[in-house]
This record gives C-alpha cells, structure tokens and sequence, in this order.
C-alpha cells in the first residue's frame, strides 16, 4: 500500500521537546520529508532525509530514521508558541518508480501551551 | 526569489460552474504539482507537469484537467463543480526529478475554492 501514518495530535508546554512520529511503506529509493502548516497558509517546507540516512539535524530540528521499521521522528527542540501547527510527513518514490508526487501522512497537529 | 505564487487567494462557485486555478513556480523550476486539501480527506495528489505534459494524473475524475505553458506556469480547472470539491488547492514546484535526482516540492499558500 501507499500509507504514510502519523498520530493525530500532540500537546506540549513551552519549552519542552516535541517529538512527531511517522511510519511509511517504502522501503529502497524514498526521500523522506517534513512539512508545517499554519492555519490559512501553505505548506512550508522543514526538513527532508534520504532512506540510506539514519540522522539528520537542522538547528531545533532533529529527524530520526529506523529503516528497519519504516519509522521517521521529528523532534523539535525548546518547542514555541510559534511551533503550533499542523506538521506532515511525506513520502517520495524516484528511480523506476518515480511518479512525482508525494504521499503524505494525515498530519500530527502541534499544540504549545504557555 | 519569490515562492510558488498562486491566485486567486479564495475562489467561491456555485454547484456546476467551471473554476480555473492558476499557478506560477518557482524561477528556474520545471514541474509543477497539484494537491487538493478536502476537510477530512488529507493531501491528496492530483496533478504533476513537467516541461509542458502531464507526466501523471491521481484518482480524480477527468473533469479536473490542466496544462502547463511555455514559461512553466499552470493552470488546474475544474468543471461541473461539485460540492464535495470544496478545498483548498495546492501547487508545488521544483527541478524536473528525471534529470535532477530527487529535489524537495515547495508549496504555494493555495486556493481555497468553495462550492456553493
């Protein structure tokens, strides 16, 4: 199948890390990408990783990958008020079976209290 | 460099009428995608152009169709609007991923069509 799954909702306070699960399906050639969504807004792009990688860190940001277990992590250090959003796992396919678009996960909605 | 620009900002129709969604890339960008956001529906894969043909179609119906022009920008139109096409409308572009590897898709803010 095409899924890419996330859990639906996480609440943290200010200040504390945040950590955003994803799960896809496949398995060899796939770039693995985080988007966030503001309310009324468009997708903005966060982070991506290939699939031959296992870490990859961009300032507050750290993404996790456990090939085995077709399992991507988000974690959002000293996590902000202004981090409140909707955050989308997304999926790409290249090489032979290169159709172009992205698969994306339902969206975990981030909510930061005071 | 400006983003992926799309207009208009808010579309509302009535039931049966025709709508059409613009969208220009990202300078130097060849493809283009389209994704429809629907309440309780997710990101869904519409379209994908690359250097002016639909390279790939997701599972709408042929009453949503585009093109791409010359200077890589792109139209989505929607005709017979239904009800249930009430979303909003994404376009993404980046590098053509057959000659350029695997490059990141970067969003439009989107179209937000209701049908009334």
């Amino acid at each position: 199948g095409e899924d890419v799954e996330q859990s639906l909702f996480l609440s943290v306070r200010e200040g504390d890390s945040s950590v955003i699960n994803c799960t896809y399906t496949d398995s060899s050639s796939t770039y693995l990408y985080w988007y966030k969504q503001e309310p009324g807004a468009g997708l903005q792009l966060l982070t991506y990783i290939f699939s031959n990688m296992d870490m990859k860190q961009d300032q507050r940001l750290t993404v996790l990958l456990n090939k085995k277990d077709k399992h991507l992590s988000l974690r959002i250090a000293d996590t902000q008020t202004g981090d409140s959003a909707i955050y989308f796992c997304a999926e790409s396919r290249f090489g032979s079976s290169n159709t172009g678009k992205l698969i994306f996960g339902q969206g975990t909605t981030l909510q930061v209290k005071p | 460099e400006a983003g992926v620009t799309q207009s208009p900002t808010h579309l509302i129709k009535t039931r049966g009428q025709q709508a059409t969604l613009r969208c220009s890339p990202i300078s130097g960008h060849t493809s283009v995608y389209w994704y429809q956001q629907a309440l309780g529906l997710g990101l869904q894969f519409l379209l994908w152009y690359d250097e002016g043909e639909e390279r790939n179609r997701g599972n709408f119906p042929p009453r949503f169709s585009g093109r791409q022009f010359p200077n890589y920008s792109s139209e989505l139109n929607v005709n017979a609007l239904e009800l249930e096409d009430s979303a909003l409308y994404l376009c993404a572009s980046h590098n053509s991923p057959r000659y350029r590897g695997n490059q990141p898709q970067h969003f439009g803010d989107g179209t937000r069509l209701s049908i009334l």
